[in-house]
């Protein structure tokens, strides 16, 4: 059983199009991220969930907005997408302890 | 603000031979976590070793082990009997409980046979 799961893994669109990465856990976790890549593999936190509640909210661009209907899934929407928006995005999730546990990614495209 | 920093972009071992990839942090509190993570080409990400910041004792698993100084913020990974399949970009990290995890910018380990 895949324990974090993200789709699409692959997404290739154009400038100002809207686009949704979904992301799904099956651990049982409270918290839960998303992380960008970008092209010379750095990572940085976006976004963290906790409960569904929003606790983290790093500096990006409101285009990016995410939704968590329920502590197992955490959405990521992005509108208006630029090229600059070109990454490979991860989820994450986490319970005690601080062990993370990442999803395979979404390598996102935008020509 | 909690930094990472890894100042070697790139590493080589000869394949069997023993590496160590450098790491130094700063942060504020008092009760974090440190990690090294792998990511190889397929780009998942791959927890290695977890180390608490109030342990003294160096964590190890199997052939990987870290050297902990808790005052000179420095946590670096060795990797001994190097392997063809350790080749792959090492992220130092670190994190509070439930919190965001802070990367450095990596460190392209090539392991050559």
């Amino acid at each position: 059983d895949t324990a974090v799961s993200q789709t699409p893994k692959y997404l290739v669109t154009q400038m100002g199009n809207d686009k949704s990465i979904k992301c799904e856990q099956n651990l049982g976790h409270d918290t839960m991220y998303w992380y960008k890549q970008d092209s010379k593999k750095f990572l940085k936190i976006m976004f963290s969930y906790n409960n569904k509640e929003l606790i983290i909210n790093e500096t990006v661009p409101n285009r990016f907005s995410p939704k968590s209907p329920d502590k197992a899934h955490l959405n990521l929407h992005i509108n208006s997408l630029e090229l600059g928006d070109s990454a490979v995005y991860f989820c994450a999730s986490s319970q005690t302890g601080v062990k993370q546990y990442f999803g395979p990614g979404t390598r996102l495209t935008v020509t | 603000a909690q930094t990472v920093t890894q100042s070697q972009p790139e590493m080589s071992v000869q394949e069997a031979e023993t590496v160590t990839l450098s790491c130094t942090y700063d942060t504020s509190e008092s009760d974090y976590y440190l990690f090294w993570y792998k990511q190889p080409p397929s780009r998942q990400m791959i927890l290695v070793i977890r180390q608490e910041a109030y342990k003294q004792q160096n964590a190890t698993e199997n052939r990987f082990s870290v050297n902990f100084q808790k005052a000179a913020k420095s946590f670096s990974l060795k990797i001994s009997d190097s392997q063809l399949g350790d080749a792959a970009m090492y992220f130092c990290a670190s994190g509070r409980s439930q919190g965001n995890l802070i990367f450095g910018k990596g460190t392209k380990l090539s392991v050559k046979p």
